[in-house]
């Protein structure tokens, strides 16, 4: 499957540790992007990347931070985890910056007790 | 600041009636509109774009600027139809992608 690749599926964690999510956009796309989801609301954007720089970014904590390495794959890592960072991730990618075509991973959900 | 609302969480209609699922922005500049979809067990989807003014799946959407609204309409909804529809807006620049909460459509027998 040549399509997006979220890991893990599934993660449970407690409140005040770190985690990391993985994601390998399709082969060729140079942008990616991380969504929030979390009960009763809707995708929320957090972070853009766009063939290893920053490119937009929205509401994303500073508890959280991300990253496209040069194979362009991206980490988004969350720290200090707390109840209400319980969501689920997705991870996008797209062939260009500018394109309002994304193709989406399956989502890692977190959850932390 | 770029916004979307879809006020209905869920839309239930029988197979053959007409489909209505309503959306509204807010954005001061001139954006760009997309519908995605998702059906049970698979991805988020692109089902179509407002610029590109096309019928998908019998599915059509007008961006009207003055009413801040592109609406998903089908003439006559299908059982295979049913999924999560989210509206989405992106500025000239596609620097950002924002949805809105989405709408569950089921399509009865």
């Amino acid at each position: 499957d040549s399509g997006v690749t979220q890991t893990p599926k599934h993660l449970i964690t407690a409140t005040g540790q770190r985690v990391t999510l993985r994601c390998s956009p399709r082969s060729g796309d140079l942008s990616v992007y991380w969504y929030q989801q979390s009960l009763d609301q809707g995708l929320q954007f957090l972070i853009q990347y766009y063939n290893g720089e920053e490119r937009a970014k929205g509401n994303i904590l500073e508890r959280f931070s991300a990253q496209q390495f040069p194979d362009l794959h991206s980490e988004l890592n969350l720290s200090s985890l707390e109840l209400g960072d319980s969501a689920l991730y997705f991870c996008a990618s797209s062939v260009l910056s500018m394109s309002g075509e994304l193709f989406f991973g399956e989502g890692s959900r977190l959850t932390v007790l | 600041a770029q916004r979307v609302t879809q006020p209905e969480k869920l839309l239930s209609v029988f197979k053959g009636a007409p489909v209505e699922l309503k959306c509204n922005y807010s954005y001061s500049g001139s954006p760009e509109l997309f519908w995605y979809v998702q059906y049970s067990r698979q991805r988020l989807q692109l089902l179509l774009r407002h610029i590109s003014r096309e019928s998908i799946k019998g599915f059509t959407a007008d961006l009207n600027k003055g009413e801040t609204s592109f609406h998903l309409k089908k003439p006559f909804a299908q059982e295979e139809d049913s999924a999560m529809y989210y509206c989405a807006l992106t500025n000239t620049g596609f620097q950002k992608l924002v949805f809105g909460t989405g709408t569950r459509l089921l399509v009865s027998p």
